[in-house]
């Protein structure tokens, strides 16, 4: 069973914070990920993919500020977030990509940017 | 890049809703590999249809994907309390980029 737990999540007066998802259940090193995000009462939002091969795709909201990666070795999906602005408060969600969609999401973990 | 759904829609227990997800600037083809995510408050999204067509494992087949006109459709038949969710498509634009449609609110009442 595919299971993925983010972490890393809180509040934080600008600057940056480090997102986790530590992933099991399937064999990490060979699929692309993905992070997407839902602001308090607003619709999802798709924010980095990172394929098996390591490049990386940004929403435009995010590149330059937002930085993603793995650890194939810890099964770990990473997103680093600098220069962290009150619009990028939300529940952000560690996803599992096959090809062109998310197959599997994670429960989430909730970032308060607070001006 | 903008994708479109209904803001809401009211279907009544044992009726059929088609909601649908556009481009402004393209007719949706399969070439856009639409995919369609359930979400409840509170709940992170499930994974509903995949590939436009395809339902994903252990999704009833009340639920069904397809290509409307110029849209990709997501149809539930049959609908049932526990479908009252949020309901968001997804189109993959090429070069890694994927966008959210802005979702509909499906109330079953």
């Amino acid at each position: 069973e595919v299971q993925l737990l983010e972490s890393g999540g809180g509040l934080v007066t600008g600057g940056s914070l480090r997102l986790s998802c530590a992933a099991s259940g399937f064999t990490f090193s060979t699929y692309a990920m993905a992070w997407a995000r839902q602001a308090p009462g607003k619709g999802m939002e798709w924010v980095s993919t990172i394929n098996h091969y390591g490049n990386t795709y940004y929403a435009d909201f995010a590149q330059g500020r937002f930085t993603i990666s793995r650890d194939n070795s810890r099964n770990t999906l990473f997103l680093q977030m600098n220069n962290l602005r009150a619009e990028d408060t939300a529940v952000y969600y560690c996803a599992k990509r096959d090809k062109y969609f998310f197959d599997s999401w994670g429960q989430g973990t909730l970032v308060t940017v607070s001006s | 890049t903008v994708v479109t759904q209904e803001p809401s829609f009211s279907v009544s227990p044992g009726g059929t809703v088609t909601l649908t997800c556009g481009l402004s600037f393209d007719s949706v083809s399969t070439n856009y590999y639409p995919s369609w995510y359930q979400q409840t408050p509170g709940q992170a999204p499930r994974t509903l249809i995949y590939n436009t067509y395809t339902r994903s494992s252990g999704v009833p087949d009340r639920f069904s994907g397809s290509i409307v006109g110029n849209k990709a459709a997501l149809t539930i038949t049959g609908a049932q309390a526990d479908d009252e969710s949020d309901y968001y498509c997804v189109l993959y634009m090429g070069n890694g980029i994927s966008v959210f449609g802005t979702g509909t609110k499906v109330i079953v009442l």
